[in-house]
């Protein structure tokens, strides 16, 4: 069975930093690009960042630019978040997903999500 | 960045009734869409991709159609756990955009 398991969210001061992990399971992680999603309290998807299978390619959405560092651990089967500057804008539950295929950037399994809130 | 925009932002239909869910982008991207439901307090979960393509084991009821700009995710038949929060999501180009989401509601 697949398994996506985030951890490492939080309350945390405007301006500090946080790091998130993703531990997956029951299938080969190393070949999959990765992906974490946030969604704010009561509001939609947004799409944060992404990671190809071997990290030679990252993505990320503007507004975290600079800010949020997408990696991963193979060997470890982890993919993580590290987040500073953090703003209030950034509090959201964010979720870890898995791509369909390395040419298919859509998302078939998904983590329960982990809160990161952000006090100003 | 594509923008998709999705119609209505609620439906609210009874269980048996087809439904109609429709999402527009802002340029063409060929059939490079998904749609995904939510339930409250759960994750998402993918019903489509590539436009109109099910995953295995998804009800035969969830079917996707469109190409290009227009899209449309139609439920032929409402369950009662089909009453959820419906997204599209594009994956032609970074950044990766999903629409704003359509409530269906229980009329």
């Amino acid at each position: 069975e697949v398994q996506l398991v985030e951890s490492g969210g939080g309350l945390v001061q405007s301006g500090g930093s946080l790091r998130l992990s993703c531990a997956a399971s029951g299938f080969s992680f190393s070949g999959y690009w990765m992906t974490w999603v946030r969604q704010a309290p009561g509001k939609g998807l947004e799409w944060v960042a992404s990671i190809k299978e071997d990290e030679s390619a990252k993505h990320y959405v503007d507004s975290v630019k600079g800010r949020f560092t997408i990696s991963r651990d193979n060997a470890k089967d982890t993919l993580f978040l590290q987040m500073s500057s953090l703003r209030a804008e950034d509090t959201a539950l964010y979720y870890c997903a898995r791509s369909l295929s390395a040419a298919r950037i859509s998302f078939d399994a998904w983590g329960q999500g982990t809160l990161v809130t952000v006090s100003s | 960045e594509i923008v998709l925009t999705q119609s209505p932002a609620t439906l609210s239909l009874s269980p048996g009734e087809r439904a109609t869910l429709s999402c527009r982008a802002s340029q063409g991207i060929s059939s490079y869409l998904a749609w995904y439901q939510q339930k409250p307090g759960q994750a998402p979960r993918l019903l489509i991709y590539d436009a109109s393509t099910r995953p295995a084991g998804l009800p035969a009821r969830f079917s996707g159609s469109g190409s290009g700009t227009d899209f449309t995710l139609t439920i032929s038949s409402l369950e009662p756990e089909d009453f959820a929060v419906y997204y599209c999501q594009q994956r032609l180009s970074w950044p990766i955009t999903f629409g704003q989401g359509t409530r269906l509601e229980i009329k």
